[in-house]
């Protein structure tokens, strides 16, 4: 089992708040990710980070932040949501290479809803 | 750079039928392959996995087998059964500077 938790599993608020998606993983990894991905749909990367202090955007562009202060946390934050944000939002890590084949571990997702 | 391709779906079968869905990929060096399969409200959860070519992965009666020669990870179940209903994903992942690569998914249907 993996070891990687995510707070909130389920948030709704409401148009302008400012919201932090918390993650956070027990393994060591260095590399650490954020996935937006709308119902069984495709993942799109919005964030990563190959180790503390370092953080990237990804593929899909995002009015998110990100942080990484300590190798376990990656924090996702929100300064004014919208509906627009609404999604699911998945945290991954992957192990650093051989033997262990750098597996990716997800959590299991917080449901943003922006009313 | 890395790219992963995968039947479109939904694939819809009957219980107890024979299941492949096609991933191809493109991949600098020598990455390590997975799938991983979603359920309704869910995180992905890993399926199984290779790490070099010629490797099969297993797992509840799944298979894969990592071909070299055609780029390919195809996964295959002999029987499926309504429980295995889910999104699965095709992903590839290096080591270094690399970023896992992910397929777009496809979703499987099983009826009794």
């Amino acid at each position: 089992e993996a070891d990687i938790y995510q707070t909130p599993r389920y948030l709704v608020i409401g148009t302008g708040k400012k919201i932090t998606l918390e993650c956070s993983q027990t393994m060591g990894h260095d590399k650490m990710y954020w996935y937006q991905q709308d119902p069984g749909m495709e993942l799109h990367l919005i964030h990563y980070s190959y180790g503390v202090n370092s953080t990237e955007k990804g593929d899909l562009s995002s009015e998110s932040t990100v942080s990484r202060i300590r190798t376990e946390h990656f924090p996702l934050t929100l300064e004014s949501a919208r509906p627009s944000h609404t999604s699911q939002y998945l945290c991954a890590s992957s192990e650093p290479g051989p033997p262990a084949g750098n597996t990716i571990y997800f959590g299991e997702g917080s449901w943003l809803t922006v009313v | 750079g890395n790219s992963v391709t995968q039947m479109e779906g939904p694939v819809t079968l009957s219980e107890e039928a024979f299941l492949t869905i096609n991933c191809t990929y493109t991949a600098t060096g020598y990455p390590s392959l997975f799938w991983y399969v979603q359920y309704p409200g869910e995180g992905l959860q890993l399926l199984l996995k290779a790490t070099k070519a010629d490797d099969k992965g297993s797992n509840k009666g799944f298979e894969a087998t990592y071909r070299k020669e055609t780029t390919s990870f195809h996964l295959e179940k002999g029987s499926v059964q309504v429980s295995d209903s889910a999104v699965y994903f095709c992903a590839l992942a290096s080591g270094g500077s690399y970023i896992p690569t992910f397929g777009r998914g496809t979703s499987l249907i099983v009826h009794p």
